[in-house]
């Protein structure tokens, strides 16, 4: 069974330009996740879809990030325009479905690491 | 609100000997409670759940109980490997109604390195 697949795997960017990642979770997973996980702390929750639709965003900057779910599969989350603080490793995870992910497991993928200079 | 404190780290024992990573969660309701473990260049997998009180997990020889009364979910291992070396992330998760499904909160990770 593939893994949650994340591209790129690292991105350098300055400061005010703007990135996209991907994200492609494991076939039949309903619910997505993206965290940001910065050097030295835990993930944090970004957002979660289930399938199509957004369950929490509360912790997304919506003034410079979003992020889209088309047709409940692959996911992009876009930083525009990037500040230094961005610089973090994004993760993508993804669960088989609520119930699941609430005591079951998220299958994460590798990261994107961005740094922004 | 919702949260996990890990011991600081870095931990750096030689193989063999025994590990202990401590883990103290606050969290309202009934979480369940998960350790994941990130091995050099490659993504979190988790390594160990305890949903209700008193359950313990294990996996690959490390161990962890879920007290309610203490509100920890220390990670053990009797015996560890050079292959063990990695960051491991203490996190929960709520169960009860009207939390947010799924959503895991981590803590700031232990790395552990083993010296053979």
């Amino acid at each position: 069974e593939a893994g949650v697949a994340q591209s790129p795997r690292y991105k350098i960017i300055e400061k005010r330009q703007s990135v996209a990642f991907w994200c492609n979770p494991i076939s039949g997973h309903a619910t997505l996740y993206w965290y940001q996980q910065i050097l030295g702390q835990g993930p944090k929750l970004l957002i979660q879809f289930q399938n199509n639709g957004v369950v929490d965003d509360s912790q997304l900057p919506k003034d410079r990030f979003s992020a889209e779910r088309l047709k409940g599969v692959d996911s992009t989350l876009k930083i525009q325009p990037a500040k230094l603080e961005d610089s973090a490793v994004y993760l993508c995870a993804s669960s088989l479905h609520p119930t699941s992910g609430s005591m079951g497991e998220q299958y994460f993928g590798p990261g994107t690491r961005l740094t922004v200079t | 609100g919702d949260s996990v404190t890990q011991m600081e780290g870095p931990v750096t024992l030689s193989e063999e000997a025994f590990l202990t990573i401590n883990c103290t969660y606050t969290a309202t309701g009934y979480p369940s409670l998960f350790w994941y473990v990130q091995y050099p260049g490659e993504g979190l997998q988790l390594l160990l759940k305890a949903t209700k009180a008193d359950d313990k997990g294990s996996n690959k020889g490390f161990e962890a109980t879920y007290r309610k009364e203490t509100t920890s979910f220390h990670l053990e291992k009797g015996s560890v490997q050079v292959s063990d070396s990695a960051v491991y992330f203490c996190a929960l998760t709520k169960a009860d109604r009207g939390s947010t499904l799924g959503r895991l909160y981590f803590g700031r990770g232990t790395q552990l390195t083993v010296w053979p």
